[in-house]
């Protein structure tokens, strides 16, 4: 399986931009480049995804390097709502279906 | 609506015991999916159902046993457990092509704590 790697861990002040790496150096063709982020006691939330292109939507911004062997999610103005574990997952073709490789994650702490 | 409804929400249940886990989705999406998480963990695949058919078992003890009675519900049925399988289990569920669109949206989860 392809393999993301993420920092344990990041900290933000309030209403400033967050950007936050993933490195996914194994990955192929036909992967997608996924970011979830999961609050206390709630499971994952969709955050962004994309293939080759940067990507923007009201929450956030997925910016993919040329090669595809690492991405960035921009937190564009950090809230305190935005403190989470942020995970990075591709997304690859597996028995006719597919699956989503998790990264180990980020927590990101959000300072006031 | 988005929404991928789990329950119970938290289960204690001991060794001997056999439950089940319930998920259920009103989004027309015909790929479900067992996810495990361990405390301060990602979520771990377990099961992936595509057309009410299992498709991938990330060979899991057959402790665990899954079953999908139609588009809408995914079951998930516990049978003797050992304590180290206390954790949350997630549901998720998405279109069932490999499509551009295609994300998973996942529910709250149960909190499984076996004694």
């Amino acid at each position: 399986d392809a393999k993301t790697t993420q920092p344990n861990s990041m900290e933000s002040n309030e209403e400033e931009p967050v950007h936050l790496p993933c490195n996914h150096s194994t990955i192929s063709g036909t992967d997608y480049i996924h970011w979830y982020r999961q609050l206390p006691s709630q499971g994952p939330e969709y955050v962004i995804h994309g293939l080759t292109s940067n990507v923007n939507n009201r929450m956030a911004s997925l910016a993919i390097a040329e090669d595809r062997k690492s991405s960035t999610l921009i937190l564009h103005r950090a809230t305190l709502r935005d403190a989470a574990v942020y995970y990075c997952i591709l997304r690859a073709p597996l028995s006719g279906t597919y699956k989503y490789i998790f990264g180990t994650g980020t927590r990101l702490k959000v300072l006031a | 609506d988005t929404e991928v409804t789990q329950t119970p929400k938290h289960l204690v249940m001991g060794m001997t015991n056999k439950k089940s886990l319930k998920c259920e989705q009103h989004m027309g999406h015909r790929a479900m999916y067992w996810y495990k998480q361990k405390a301060k963990k990602p979520p771990e695949l377990m099961f992936v159902y595509s057309y009410e058919k299992l498709s991938i078992n990330e060979s899991v003890p057959s402790r665990f046993s899954p079953e999908c009675p139609n588009s809408s519900l995914l079951n998930l049925h516990l049978h003797a457990l050992q304590p180290e399988d206390s954790a949350l289990y997630l549901c998720a569920s998405s279109q069932a092509d490999a499509g551009a669109k295609n994300i998973q949206y996942f529910g709250a989860g149960t909190r499984l704590s076996v004694l």
